[in-house]
């Protein structure tokens, strides 16, 4: 069965760079893009990004260019983003998702990250 | 950038309510839009992709429906493990926004 494993929640100090990863099984890893989307307490889903995990290559919202980096391992069907110079907006929790071209079809579990001084 | 509203922001029904979401996108989108269903503390979960294509496993009181700017989720007779938050999302050009959420409560 399709699965996306996200790592643990994490605690950031303004100014940091946090790195979240995905771990995909059950499916060819480079078969769909993986798209990024966040949501701050109480609030909707943002949006973030895609990246193709068979090229490498990336596509970011307007808002978190220059500060986020999307990548991937294929040998271990990893994808991973990191966002950098964080500051306590960025609080929220960040999930992962598959890409089927239609729709975000499997989600990871979601990771917290939470920046505070 | 297209732009996802919903209506109404917060709803509340009771078990055995027909509810009907509607979303609307700032220009056409043809068919490529995709409903969520939220529960707090989960991952979002896929409902409905291409306006109106069932995703497997989903009960058929879910359905919808539109094309262009918009679109409409129904629930055709609510149960008590729908009330949740839902959201709508264009994936006809990137950024693939989100709609800013339904919240069905129980009245």
């Amino acid at each position: 069965q399709v699965q996306l494993v996200q790592s643990g929640a994490e605690v950031k100090k303004p100014g940091a760079s946090v790195k979240v990863s995905c771990k995909a099984s059950g499916y060819t890893f480079t078969s769909y893009d993986i798209n990024w989307v966040r949501q701050a307490t109480g609030q909707g889903l943002e949006w973030m990004g895609w990246m193709n995990p068979n090229s490498g290559n990336t596509g970011y919202a307007q808002k978190f260019q220059g500060r986020v980096t999307m990548t991937r391992n294929t040998s271990i069907s990893t994808a991973y983003m990191e966002l950098s110079s964080l500051r306590s907006e960025d609080t929220a929790v960040y999930y992962c998702a598959r890409d089927n071209g239609d729709s975000l079809d499997y989600w990871g579990q979601g990771t917290l990250v939470t920046v505070s001084s | 950038d297209i732009q996802l509203t919903q209506s109404p922001s917060f709803l509340s029904a009771s078990v055995g309510d027909r509810v009907t979401i509607t979303c609307r996108a700032s220009q056409g989108i043809s068919s490529y839009l995709a409903w969520y269903q939220q529960k707090p503390g989960k991952a979002p979960k896929l409902l409905i992709y291409a306006a109106s294509t069932l995703q497997s496993g989903v009960p058929s009181r879910f359905s919808g429906s539109g094309s262009g700017t918009e679109f409409t989720l129904t629930i055709s007779s609510l149960q008590p493990e729908d009330f949740a938050t839902y959201y709508c999302q264009q994936l006809n050009s990137y950024p693939h926004t989100f709609g800013p959420g339904t919240k069905v409560d129980i009245k």
